[in-house]
Formats: C-alpha cells, sequence, structure tokens
C-alpha cells in the first residue's frame, strides 16, 4: 500500500476528459515536495509525462496537464484518444521513509 | 537521442546473485544520476535506488526493501551503471528498469528517459 493514493482505474470516451488524482499526507505531498507523473503501456518504457507539478517535457501533448494542491495532485487529461490507455503513476518524496515513492498506479481505460 | 538499454536478467535461484547492466547513450553520461526501478508482476512502480554523478560523490541510496542485498554502481568510462542483487528472493522477482535521473530535492530524483526493462525471475 503506497503512501500516495491512486484510484485503481478511471475510464472515458474518445474526446472526454478525465482527471487522476494522487493523495497524499503531511508528510510527502503536503510538505511541499514536487510531483512527477508518468505514462507506461505494459510492455513498453515507462514516459514522464509531468515534471514539477505542471511542466511538460518537450514532446507531450497539451492535452496532458498536472495540478498541485495541498496534500493531493491531478493529472487531467483532454481529448482523449485510444492511445491514452495505459497506467498512469504519481511521485513523490515522503519525509517519513526518507525515499521517493511512487503512487499506486491507475489504469486509464478508453471506452 | 537519449537511449538508456538494460541486460542481465534471467532465472536464478533463491539466494543467488545476480548483476544488471545499464548503458547509456545520446548524452554525457558521466554527468546524471542514474536510477533503478522495478515493478513486480501485477504490480506497481517500485523505487530500487540511485547513484550520484561522481560530480555529487557518486553516493548510493537505496529502497529499504533492498538495502543491504543490493548495490548500484557505476562505470562513466563506458556509460554503464550497474545493480548487482544479491541473496535474491522470490519477492524480487519483477522488471528492472533503468533511468536516468534528474534532481528533484536534495536526496531525490525523477525519471526523464527509462530503458524498456529486463526481467528477473528468482524461483528454485
Amino acid at each position: 500500500q503506497s503512501v500516495l493514493t491512486q484510484p485503481p482505474s478511471v475510464s472515458g470516451a474518445p474526446g472526454q476528459r478525465v482527471t487522476i488524482s494522487c493523495t497524499g499526507s503531511s508528510s510527502n505531498i503536503g510538505a511541499g515536495y514536487d510531483v512527477h507523473w508518468y505514462q507506461h503501456l505494459p510492455g513498453t518504457a515507462p514516459k514522464l509525462l509531468i515534471s514539477f507539478n505542471t511542466n511538460r517535457p518537450s514532446g507531450v501533448p497539451d492535452r496532458f496537464s498536472g495540478s498541485r494542491s495541498g496534500t493531493s495532485a491531478s493529472l487531467a487529461i483532454t481529448g482523449l484518444q485510444a492511445e491514452d490507455e495505459a497506467d498512469y503513476y504519481c511521485q513523490s518524496y515522503d519525509s517519513s521513509l526518507s525515499g521517493s515513492v511512487f503512487g499506486g498506479g491507475t489504469k486509464l481505460t478508453v471506452l | 537521442e537519449v537511449q538508456v538499454v538494460e541486460s542481465g536478467g534471467g532465472l536464478i535461484q533463491p539466494g543467488r546473485s545476480l548483476r544488471l547492466s545499464c548503458t547509456g547513450s545520446g548524452f554525457k553520461f558521466g554527468d546524471y544520476a542514474m536510477s533503478w526501478v522495478r515493478q513486480a508482476p501485477g504490480k506497481g512502480l517500485e523505487r530500487v535506488g540511485f547513484i550520484r554523478s561522481k560530480a555529487y560523490g557518486g553516493t548510493t541510496d537505496y529502497a529499504a526493501s533492498v538495502k543491504g542485498r543490493f548495490t548500484i554502481s557505476r562505470d562513466d568510462s563506458n556509460s554503464v551503471a550497474y545493480l548487482e542483487l544479491n541473496s535474491l528472493k522470490t519477492d524480487d522477482t519483477a522488471v528492472y528498469f533503468c533511468t536516468r535521473a534528474i534532481r528533484s530535492g536534495t536526496n531525490w530524483f525523477y525519471f526523464d528517459h527509462w530503458g524498456q526493462g529486463t526481467m528477473v525471475t528468482v524461483s528454485s
């Protein structure tokens, strides 16, 4: 059980908007530690999607956006496409564990 | 183009040792920290540990689950990072990913380029 809680699954139809939450506590996100997001299609190399809460690396479509507030962070995907179907992970630092941690992951299904 | 390629996985008996390699290309390898992340079958991502660049002392840090059993090292002259896995347990069965690591805070990194992973199966 990760200290960063993500919903196990979310789904949406093509063209819709979905959000994936990453809920932490005062020892991680709430303490001001940054959040990074990754996309992982099983069998492939995971891909950095969002760095430092809101920054999109070069090549990541602007359909993907990140935010952080209080003890939580969110990843929003607009204009859902079939190719977005993947697992998504948040990452932050936890001072109680003295190390970075990943959320449990969220499987996105495009209906 | 930045690339990270892992090798060395396979089937290994409990209690034995294995060494994984990670070769980087397309960037100045010695300027970057490198990290290992694993994913057990049906599970999520779990950090294994990292090694800082020589400019930051080349020091290492490990997750509690592998500390004392796993060792990360680097050979900058050949652009290779290693993960030595000792006293292997069945719970260590996972795909092991190598990543280039970018500083996010004093003691942690995020991962901007990943390899495709190498499978380690610990079983008798």
